[in-house]
């Protein structure tokens, strides 16, 4: 099966930097991808990462370490409007049906 | 924007009684995906399909079946519903790397 742990809240301030940490378990893994939701609306895709590495788009990047089953999310240059739950989510091969299982997700709160 | 709608948006049910829940897309993706959310659960996934009439089980299916006959629908049905089927039902859609969601359906079993 697969499973993905998260921490449950996050806070930081305008203006700095915050690392949103994601360690999974899985019998098949093809990619862990990032995911960004506000209160009341529906999850948006932010990033995807199938190789170990960085991926940078914006003032977010993502990291992933395939040996260490591990990956974060990296936002920069916080805003207030970046206050929102983020999910890190792994996706089986396309062999084992393509399944996208979801963590529970971090609860981002951006302070003045 | 993604096309991928569901209906109903909102929906008061009682309990016993069968309801079922509709996703179309319009993108002609392979992957759909039927998700509930409920507070400190995050996305659970009831069921998905890797194609047409090709479906499987997710983490929290026990209560829902689904159907999808064509490319463009998924279909989930709570078949007789049960106050702890009250939830936020998100349904997405993907081809590879990025899964487009709908804007939820809200259902209350009463």
């Amino acid at each position: 099966g697969q499973s993905l742990e998260q921490p449950s809240e996050v806070t930081a301030v305008e203006g700095a930097i915050v690392q949103m940490n994601c360690t999974y378990q899985t019998s098949g893994f093809y990619g862990l991808s990032w995911y960004q939701q506000h209160d009341g609306g529906a999850p948006t895709f932010l990033s995807y990462n199938a190789l170990d590495g960085l991926e940078e788009t914006g003032r977010f990047s993502s990291f992933l370490s395939r040996s260490d089953s591990y990956g974060y999310l990296l936002l920069q240059e916080l805003q207030m409007k970046d206050s929102a739950s983020y999910f890190c989510a792994v996706r089986t091969p396309h062999n084992q049906g393509g399944k996208l299982i979801f963590g529970q997700g971090t609860e981002l709160s951006v302070k003045p | 924007d993604a096309g991928i709608t569901q209906s109903p948006r909102h929906k008061v049910t009682e309990t016993g009684t069968p309801v079922t829940l509709r996703c179309h897309q319009t993108e002609n993706h392979r992957y759909m995906y039927w998700y509930r959310q409920d507070p400190g659960h995050g996305l659970r996934l009831i069921h998905y399909s890797y194609g047409v009439k090709d479906t499987d089980k997710g983490e929290v299916s026990d209560g829902y079946s689904v159907s999808r006959s064509k490319t463009e629908d998924f279909l989930l049905t709570l078949e007789s519903a049960t106050s702890s089927q009250t939830s936020v039902y998100f349904c997405a859609i993907s081809d590879n790397t990025e899964a487009f969601f709908g804007q939820g359906t809200r259902l209350t079993v009463v």
